[in-house]
């Protein structure tokens, strides 16, 4: 299986709004809704931000959404914040019933 | 709440097997998937396989042929092995819990290096 393509990197100033994409295929993100997101500081576990494309689990705050069409899944962070930069990796199920990962893409606030 | 972590050597030889536990705390094993994931340095992460409570496993199809994931719910842990090394294998790897598609809770994460 190959992994979700998303953009390497990223930027921008606090205050305004970044989206991050995450390309995949019939065979994975666009197969079901079952797509993920998580935020990852370097030496830290990495934490959920969005499930099942567009929920946001308990604590997470709204500025982050998810949306999906056709095998492109999206993440939008609104109101940037310094906290924010950090990794951002997607993940889909497949119809193989397996987990893949996008390579990750790199936020940097301004 | 629900903990997780990591246990296992950190230095593992070329060609030996590779095994790590997670240990589950906090909140039953049963009804979830639980994951194992890695980030090999410098580079992102990368899903290795889950177990479900009941022990039916799927792997990566890039490591299906070196990987074994088993559980032991009643001591709630569950456990990694990857069998003939390479220093390609050197990463950190993470345990999770899986519910449905998603990871909600995450171990800290444990280096594992790979040389003679």
């Amino acid at each position: 299986q190959s992994a979700l393509t998303q953009t390497a990197s990223v930027s921008g100033s606090p205050g305004q709004s970044i989206t991050i994409s995450c390309t995949g295929t019939s065979s994975d993100v666009g197969a079901y809704n079952y797509v993920s997101w998580y935020q990852h500081h370097p030496g830290k576990a990495p934490k959920l931000m969005i499930s099942d494309v567009s929920n946001r689990p308990s604590g997470v705050s709204n500025r982050f959404s998810g949306s999906k069409s056709g095998n492109t899944a999206s993440m939008t962070i609104s109101g940037l914040q310094a906290e924010d930069e950090a990794d951002y990796y997607c993940s889909s199920f497949t119809i193989s019933s397996t987990l893949v990962f996008g390579g990750g893409t790199k936020l940097t606030v301004l | 709440q629900v903990q997780l972590q990591e246990s296992g050597p950190g230095l593992v030889k070329p060609s030996e097997t590779l095994s790590l536990t997670c240990t589950v705390s906090g909140g039953s094993m049963r009804g979830y998937f639980w994951n194992w994931i890695r980030q090999p340095p410098g580079k992102g992460l990368e899903w290795i396989g889950y177990i479900y409570h009941t022990g039916s496993t799927n792997y990566n199809p890039s490591l299906k042929s070196r990987v074994t994931i088993s559980v032991d719910t009643s001591r709630n842990h569950f456990s990694l092995k990857m069998t003939s090394v390479t220093a390609a294998d050197t990463a950190v790897y993470y345990c999770a819990r899986g519910d449905g598609g998603n990871s909600d809770y995450w171990g800290q994460g444990t280096l594992v290096t790979v040389s003679s």
